[in-house]
Protein backbone atom coordinates (compact mmCIF):
# COMPACT_ATOMS: atom_id res chain seq x y z
CA UNK A 1 0.00 0.00 0.00
CA UNK A 2 0.90 3.51 -0.52
CA UNK A 3 1.63 5.23 2.43
CA UNK A 4 0.33 9.47 2.74
CA UNK A 5 2.01 11.33 5.46
CA UNK A 6 0.43 14.57 5.94
CA UNK A 7 2.42 17.59 8.16
CA UNK A 8 1.59 18.78 10.17
CA UNK A 9 -1.22 17.12 11.99
CA UNK A 10 -2.51 20.60 12.92
CA UNK A 11 -2.29 24.00 11.94
CA UNK A 12 -2.85 27.51 13.48
CA UNK A 13 -3.21 30.25 11.34
CA UNK A 14 -4.31 33.61 11.48
CA UNK A 15 -7.36 35.07 9.37
CA UNK A 16 -5.83 36.48 5.81
CA UNK A 17 -2.72 34.97 6.22
CA UNK A 18 -1.19 31.93 4.50
CA UNK A 19 -1.63 28.61 5.61
CA UNK A 20 0.09 25.40 3.86
CA UNK A 21 -0.50 21.96 4.09
CA UNK A 22 2.16 18.96 2.97
CA UNK A 23 1.73 15.51 1.64
CA UNK A 24 4.44 12.64 1.09
CA UNK A 25 3.64 9.57 -0.52
CA UNK A 26 5.82 6.80 -0.14
CA UNK A 27 6.42 5.66 -3.82
CA UNK A 28 5.94 8.73 -6.82
CA UNK A 29 2.40 8.89 -7.77
CA UNK A 30 3.49 10.31 -11.17
CA UNK A 31 2.17 8.47 -13.96
CA UNK A 32 4.77 8.97 -16.65
CA UNK A 33 2.55 8.16 -19.53
CA UNK A 34 0.50 10.68 -19.05
CA UNK A 35 2.41 13.22 -16.88
CA UNK A 36 -0.01 13.41 -14.34
CA UNK A 37 0.58 13.20 -10.75
CA UNK A 38 -2.46 10.99 -9.23
CA UNK A 39 -3.21 12.70 -6.18
CA UNK A 40 -6.72 14.63 -4.64
CA UNK A 41 -6.97 17.36 -1.43
CA UNK A 42 -10.40 17.19 0.16
CA UNK A 43 -11.56 19.37 3.08
CA UNK A 44 -13.75 18.27 5.91
CA UNK A 45 -16.15 20.23 8.35
CA UNK A 46 -17.51 18.87 11.24
CA UNK A 47 -20.28 17.11 10.34
CA UNK A 48 -20.02 16.73 6.73
CA UNK A 49 -18.62 14.45 4.72
CA UNK A 50 -15.59 15.39 2.59
CA UNK A 51 -15.74 17.85 -0.27
CA UNK A 52 -13.15 17.91 -3.38
CA UNK A 53 -10.92 20.56 -3.63
CA UNK A 54 -7.90 19.70 -5.97
CA UNK A 55 -7.19 16.85 -8.61
CA UNK A 56 -4.06 15.88 -10.23
CA UNK A 57 -2.20 17.38 -8.12
CA UNK A 58 -3.27 20.77 -8.88
CA UNK A 59 -6.35 21.10 -10.71
CA UNK A 60 -9.06 23.00 -8.53
CA UNK A 61 -12.04 21.05 -8.73
CA UNK A 62 -15.13 23.67 -10.07
CA UNK A 63 -16.49 26.03 -7.61
CA UNK A 64 -13.45 26.10 -5.05
CA UNK A 65 -11.97 29.68 -4.42
CA UNK A 66 -9.01 30.33 -6.06
CA UNK A 67 -6.81 31.01 -2.52
CA UNK A 68 -6.60 27.08 -3.06
CA UNK A 69 -4.04 25.85 -4.78
CA UNK A 70 -2.23 22.63 -5.16
CA UNK A 71 1.43 21.98 -6.06
CA UNK A 72 3.93 19.42 -6.07
CA UNK A 73 5.08 16.19 -8.02
CA UNK A 74 5.93 12.88 -7.75
CA UNK A 75 5.97 12.26 -3.87
CA UNK A 76 6.12 15.59 -2.05
CA UNK A 77 2.69 17.88 -2.49
CA UNK A 78 1.38 20.72 -1.11
CA UNK A 79 -1.95 22.25 -0.54
CA UNK A 80 -1.46 26.36 0.01
CA UNK A 81 -4.66 28.34 1.33
CA UNK A 82 -3.47 32.05 -0.19
CA UNK A 83 -5.24 34.31 2.63
CA UNK A 84 -7.31 32.04 5.04
CA UNK A 85 -11.00 33.06 5.60
CA UNK A 86 -13.31 32.02 8.68
CA UNK A 87 -14.78 28.64 6.57
CA UNK A 88 -11.77 27.47 5.82
CA UNK A 89 -11.62 25.94 8.80
CA UNK A 90 -11.54 22.09 8.68
CA UNK A 91 -9.71 18.91 8.65
CA UNK A 92 -7.50 18.54 5.02
CA UNK A 93 -7.06 15.21 3.75
CA UNK A 94 -4.42 14.12 0.52
CA UNK A 95 -6.02 10.75 -1.11
CA UNK A 96 -3.64 8.96 -4.08
CA UNK A 97 -5.53 7.23 -6.34
CA UNK A 98 -2.24 6.04 -8.55
CA UNK A 99 -3.24 2.41 -7.41
CA UNK A 100 -5.58 0.86 -5.23
CA UNK A 101 -6.31 0.89 -2.08
CA UNK A 102 -6.84 4.01 -2.79
CA UNK A 103 -5.32 5.66 0.49
CA UNK A 104 -5.03 8.82 2.61
CA UNK A 105 -3.58 10.87 4.71
CA UNK A 106 -4.12 11.05 8.01
CA UNK A 107 -5.48 14.38 8.18
CA UNK A 108 -3.90 18.24 8.57
CA UNK A 109 -7.04 20.10 11.40
CA UNK A 110 -6.46 24.13 10.01
CA UNK A 111 -7.97 26.53 13.10
CA UNK A 112 -7.39 30.68 13.33
CA UNK A 113 -4.54 31.87 15.53
CA UNK B 1 -30.76 17.43 -7.49
CA UNK B 2 -27.43 15.99 -7.77
CA UNK B 3 -26.97 13.73 -4.63
CA UNK B 4 -26.24 10.28 -2.79
CA UNK B 5 -27.80 9.26 0.02
CA UNK B 6 -27.09 6.23 2.21
CA UNK B 7 -29.16 4.32 4.66
CA UNK B 8 -28.68 0.75 6.04
CA UNK B 9 -26.47 1.58 9.28
CA UNK B 10 -27.22 0.77 12.41
CA UNK B 11 -25.53 -1.06 15.51
CA UNK B 12 -24.78 -4.95 14.81
CA UNK B 13 -23.49 -7.50 17.27
CA UNK B 14 -19.92 -8.45 16.29
CA UNK B 15 -20.61 -11.57 13.47
CA UNK B 16 -23.22 -10.13 12.76
CA UNK B 17 -24.48 -8.62 9.03
CA UNK B 18 -25.31 -5.43 7.51
CA UNK B 19 -26.67 -4.46 3.55
CA UNK B 20 -25.82 -0.79 3.17
CA UNK B 21 -27.84 1.28 0.27
CA UNK B 22 -26.57 4.10 -1.61
CA UNK B 23 -29.30 5.91 -4.18
CA UNK B 24 -27.90 8.53 -6.43
CA UNK B 25 -30.29 10.78 -8.03
CA UNK B 26 -29.80 13.69 -10.36
CA UNK B 27 -27.32 12.60 -12.85
CA UNK B 28 -26.54 9.03 -15.03
CA UNK B 29 -25.33 6.22 -12.38
CA UNK B 30 -24.21 4.15 -14.61
CA UNK B 31 -21.44 6.10 -16.15
CA UNK B 32 -19.49 6.11 -13.16
CA UNK B 33 -17.24 3.82 -11.17
CA UNK B 34 -18.19 4.23 -7.36
CA UNK B 35 -16.36 4.13 -3.66
CA UNK B 36 -17.63 3.24 -0.51
CA UNK B 37 -14.87 5.15 2.28
CA UNK B 38 -15.03 4.94 6.17
CA UNK B 39 -14.65 6.66 8.92
CA UNK B 40 -14.28 5.77 12.65
CA UNK B 41 -15.13 7.75 15.17
CA UNK B 42 -13.09 11.09 15.81
CA UNK B 43 -10.90 9.19 12.99
CA UNK B 44 -9.30 9.48 9.43
CA UNK B 45 -10.98 8.60 5.66
CA UNK B 46 -10.40 5.14 5.03
CA UNK B 47 -11.02 3.61 1.28
CA UNK B 48 -13.22 0.23 1.72
CA UNK B 49 -13.86 -0.67 -2.20
CA UNK B 50 -14.80 0.13 -5.71
CA UNK B 51 -16.68 -0.89 -8.17
CA UNK B 52 -16.62 -0.24 -12.07
CA UNK B 53 -19.11 1.72 -14.31
CA UNK B 54 -21.26 -1.91 -15.08
CA UNK B 55 -20.25 -4.02 -12.02
CA UNK B 56 -18.32 -6.69 -13.74
CA UNK B 57 -15.17 -5.89 -11.80
CA UNK B 58 -14.47 -5.01 -7.74
CA UNK B 59 -11.87 -4.19 -5.15
CA UNK B 60 -11.54 -4.42 -1.37
CA UNK B 61 -9.32 -2.68 0.74
CA UNK B 62 -7.60 -5.87 2.29
CA UNK B 63 -9.08 -4.78 5.84
CA UNK B 64 -12.80 -6.07 4.30
CA UNK B 65 -11.86 -8.85 1.61
CA UNK B 66 -13.68 -11.61 1.94
CA UNK B 67 -16.50 -10.02 4.43
CA UNK B 68 -17.71 -7.19 2.47
CA UNK B 69 -19.12 -7.49 -0.81
CA UNK B 70 -19.66 -4.29 -3.20
CA UNK B 71 -22.62 -4.32 -5.78
CA UNK B 72 -24.59 -2.41 -7.95
CA UNK B 73 -27.88 -1.99 -9.75
CA UNK B 74 -28.09 0.40 -12.34
CA UNK B 75 -32.05 0.28 -13.48
CA UNK B 76 -32.65 1.26 -9.78
CA UNK B 77 -29.30 3.86 -9.42
CA UNK B 78 -28.11 2.27 -6.27
CA UNK B 79 -24.98 1.43 -4.78
CA UNK B 80 -24.82 -1.46 -2.28
CA UNK B 81 -22.28 -2.98 0.38
CA UNK B 82 -22.68 -5.92 1.86
CA UNK B 83 -20.92 -6.04 5.67
CA UNK B 84 -20.72 -9.72 7.21
CA UNK B 85 -18.70 -11.16 10.00
CA UNK B 86 -18.58 -7.80 11.23
CA UNK B 87 -16.19 -6.42 14.13
CA UNK B 88 -16.19 -3.83 16.21
CA UNK B 89 -12.84 -2.25 14.50
CA UNK B 90 -15.94 -2.03 11.30
CA UNK B 91 -17.62 0.77 13.37
CA UNK B 92 -17.56 3.64 11.29
CA UNK B 93 -19.47 6.01 9.00
CA UNK B 94 -19.48 4.63 6.40
CA UNK B 95 -19.65 6.66 2.28
CA UNK B 96 -20.44 6.42 -0.66
CA UNK B 97 -18.54 8.19 -3.13
CA UNK B 98 -18.33 9.13 -7.00
CA UNK B 99 -15.59 8.75 -8.89
CA UNK B 100 -15.24 12.14 -11.39
CA UNK B 101 -15.91 11.13 -15.36
CA UNK B 102 -13.95 11.87 -17.76
CA UNK B 103 -10.50 13.91 -17.97
CA UNK B 104 -11.36 14.93 -14.14
CA UNK B 105 -10.62 13.12 -11.41
CA UNK B 106 -11.23 12.45 -7.60
CA UNK B 107 -14.54 11.76 -5.55
CA UNK B 108 -16.70 14.78 -6.49
CA UNK B 109 -19.65 13.65 -4.86
CA UNK B 110 -20.28 11.88 -1.53
CA UNK B 111 -23.47 11.26 0.39
CA UNK B 112 -23.72 12.17 4.10
CA UNK B 113 -23.02 8.72 5.52
CA UNK B 114 -24.32 6.11 7.48
CA UNK B 115 -23.75 5.60 10.55
CA UNK B 116 -22.25 1.51 11.49
CA UNK B 117 -21.87 0.30 14.90
CA UNK B 118 -20.69 -2.97 15.72
CA UNK B 119 -21.02 -3.66 19.84
CA UNK B 120 -21.75 -6.65 21.96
Amino acid sequence: DIVMTQSPDSLAVSLGERATINCKSGQSILYNSNNKNYLAWYQQTPGQPPRLLIYWASTRESGVPERFSGSGSGTDFTLTISSLQAEDVAVYYCQQYYTTPYTFGQGTKLEIK
Amino acid sequence: EVQLAESGGGLVQPGGSLRLSCAASGFDFSFHWMHWVRQGPGKGLVWVSRINSDGSSTTYADSVKGRFTISRDNAKNTLYLQLSSLREEDTAVYYCARLAYGSRHGFDLWGHGTLVSVSS
